[in-house]
């Protein structure tokens, strides 16, 4: 594994709203950050966090609490074009690893 | 700039068959990765330079995959000999220095071995 751990799959509907958790282990952590990819498509950034607290991005907020070795994606306002993958990904200095991602799916 | 570069796009081999995938990274960019997607391993770093230096390649699965980077411009991912398990799309992503959390990615190849 990554040792990245997210949900596999998550279902929500048009307008709500959607928490994506991940949880990392700590060793080499510089900070973590959050890629949606469309099926058939390459993954593209979303946020990073280096430090605690909430950053916020229009539409998609990404939290992380380093003493919980624990983040989330939010995503607010969901649209049908939300439904994607979303990978976490713990920055290791220079590289990175991903979590085996979460499968969104947007209902009308 | 186009973004970064992947060619072939897909690619359709046989068993015991050399392949190589090919990458053109952002200009400017410092760093290069090289990954792996499957729907079991999920997205896995194979190795990834620093202005053309390979720093880790922990993540190359065998001795029977090789990259190389000779110039800031351009990188290869070789396997040889190909085996049906290589069979997975391969993804290139470059980035700056200082925001190597950023990563650009290509479109990435879809690599079948028959």
């Amino acid at each position: 594994g990554q040792s990245l751990e997210q949900p596999s799959e998550v279902t929500a509907v048009e307008g709500a709203i959607v928490q994506i958790n991940c949880t990392y282990q700590t060793s080499g952590f510089y900070g973590l950050s959050w890629y949606q990819q469309h099926d058939g498509g390459a993954p593209t950034f979303l946020s990073y966090n280096a430090l605690d607290g909430l950053e916020e991005t229009g539409r998609f907020s990404s939290f992380l609490s380093r003493s919980d070795s624990y983040g989330y994606l939010l995503l607010q306002e969901l649209q049908m074009k939300d439904s994607a993958s979303y990978f976490c990904g713990r920055g290791n200095n220079n590289d990175m690893r991903f979590g085996a991602g979460t499968r969104l799916t947007v209902k009308p | 700039d186009a973004g970064v570069i992947q060619s072939p796009r897909h690619e359709v081999t046989e068993m015991g068959q050399e392949v190589t995938l090919r990458c053109k990274p952002i200009s400017g960019h410092d760093y290069l990765f090289w990954y792996r997607q499957t729907m079991m391993r999920g997205l896995e770093l194979l190795i990834y330079f620093n202005n053309n230096v390979p720093i880790d390649d922990s993540g190359m699965p065998e001795d029977r995959f090789s990259a190389k980077m000779p110039n800031a411009s351009f990188s290869t991912l070789k396997i040889q000999p190909s085996e049906p398990r290589d069979s997975a799309v391969y993804f290139c992503a470059s980035s700056f220095l200082d925001s190597s959390y950023e990563q650009f990615f290509g479109p990435g190849t879809r690599l079948t071995v028959l």
